[in-house]
């Protein structure tokens, strides 16, 4: 069965632009969420869509969005790049419709921002 | 604020050493708990979760994790560790009835010296 598959693995972007990150989840999971990880802040909580719907937001700004498909494939958009928001964006899926299944995690894409 | 708090940010041990890696989290209510590693290269696995029952719960490769309630921990162990036991153990919490969203400790990077 294949695994969480995330795309692109790298990026490079400058200051300002936007970016849109792509998730495809274990076939049969419908429940997806997104993960910064970076040195200094370690891995932090973006957002979980389930069934096309937003159900858990982390504390990050408005310019960090989502969605999500009815394949349950999910994106997420960073708009106006900061420098700070270089790190590793992981996504990670689970069966979700009881609340007590693991999230398997992708490989995720490096975002660098110059 | 949910947190979670790992005691060792670096552990290094020799091969047949036993393992002990401290978690604590602030979260009145029920959680679920986990176990993470990343292996140099991969992406996060599952290494053990809890969600109730035992609170003595094995997971894969010889760990084990013990949940303590009174005492908001859940350590990682294991008798005898490997040198391919080398990986960054990261613990992570969901409340109750946020199942998609898993707050993480700042990990624990661990080096088994051969």
């Amino acid at each position: 069965k294949a695994g969480v598959t995330q795309t692109p693995r790298y990026l490079i972007k400058t200051r300002g632009q936007q970016v849109t990150l792509s998730c495809s989840p274990i076939s049969g999971h419908r429940s997806v969420s997104w993960y910064q990880q970076t040195p200094g802040q370690g891995l932090q909580f973006l957002f979980e869509y389930f069934s096309e719907t937003q159900r858990n937001k982390g504390n990050f700004p408005g310019r960090f969005s989502g969605r999500q498909f009815s394949n349950s494939r999910s994106e997420m958009n960073v708009s106006t790049l900061e420098l700070g928001d270089s790190a590793l964006y992981l996504c990670a899926s689970s069966l979700g419709g009881d609340r007590n299944q693991p999230q398997h995690f992708g490989d995720g894409t490096r975002l660098s921002i110059l | 604020a949910q947190s979670v708090s790992q005691h060792n940010h670096h552990v290094i041990l020799s091969e047949a050493a036993s393992l002990e890696l401290g978690c604590n989290y602030s979260y009145g209510g029920t959680v679920n708990l986990f176990w993470y590693v990343q292996y140099p290269g991969q992406h996060l696995q599952l290494l053990l979760k809890y969600f109730s029952g035992d609170p003595l719960v094995k997971g894969i490769k010889g760990f084990e994790a013990e949940f303590i309630k009174s005492k908001f921990s859940f350590n990682l162990r294991k008798p005898s560790v490997q040198w391919s036991d080398t990986a960054e153990y990261f613990c992570a919490v969901t409340p109750g009835n946020q199942g998609g969203k898993l707050i993480f400790g700042q990990g624990t990077e661990l080096s088994v010296k051969p």
